[in-house]
């Protein structure tokens, strides 16, 4: 079945540090999404790729689509506490798959100031 | 505007209990999902719906059941439940199936005994 991968599964950083999670399916993705989980919270759109080796800059975030459409990452420059959280990719496939929406495990990122 | 609602926040059940987890949105969105999260899981599909009168099964069905009578809403019935279903769960809406952010509610935290 189709699956998404997501590694590191928890990092912990000293504010001012970068961060980066990363992505990975078997088979090729039709778009990715990132999404944003605060403690206790409820996951929270970040933004879509959907085009191959596709770069997007959110502020201080960066997030690629590989050129084969089987990876995707989010890089975090100089993490501030307010970057607290869980940091999930959700993939959709191609065909039959595409009105699935599968998250990935996710990536726990603690920001010691 | 209210968004997603889930109902209730929290809930505890004995085995073999039935419940219905509520979930409302208020976008007239098409698509709309449920997802359980577990600790090192991430968010596991349950079951979606890309229409009123519409339902699929996501990666995680067994000892759930779903219906869609109104665009509005999309209720989540545990008809026994079991401790292996103590969990978070979260209902997330969207304008259609591809090309668009999800909307989560709030979750669900349901604990069974």
């Amino acid at each position: 079945g189709q699956q998404v991968m997501q590694i590191p599964q928890y990092q912990h950083v000293q504010e001012g540090e970068d961060f980066t999670t990363y992505c990975n399916s078997s088979t090729t993705l039709s778009n990715i999404q990132w999404y944003k989980q605060r403690p206790g919270g409820h996951p929270v759109f970040l933004i879509q790729l959907v085009k191959s080796g596709e770069v997007k800059k959110q502020k201080r975030l960066t997030f690629q689509f590989g050129e084969a459409k089987k990876n995707s990452s989010l890089h975090i420059t100089a993490t501030q506490t307010t970057d607290v959280g869980t940091y999930f990719c959700a993939g959709r496939f191609y065909g039959g798959a595409t009105n699935k929406l599968i998250f990935g495990t996710g990536t726990l990122l603690a920001v010691q100031p | 505007n209210a968004g997603v609602t889930q109902t209730p926040k929290f809930q505890v059940l004995k085995t073999g209990q039935s419940m219905t987890l509520q979930c409302a949105q208020d976008m007239n969105h098409e698509y709309m999902s449920w997802y359980r999260q577990d600790p090192g899981m991430g968010l596991r599909l349950i079951h979606y719906s890309v229409g009123a009168g519409i339902t699929d099964q996501g990666e995680v069905p067994n000892g759930y059941n779903v219906s869609r009578s109104t665009t509005e809403d999309f209720p989540l019935r545990l008809l026994s439940a079991a401790p292996s279903q103590t969990s978070v769960y979260f209902c997330a809406s969207s304008l259609g199936p591809m090309d668009t952010e999800a909307f989560f509610g709030q979750g669900t935290r349901l604990t069974v005994v």
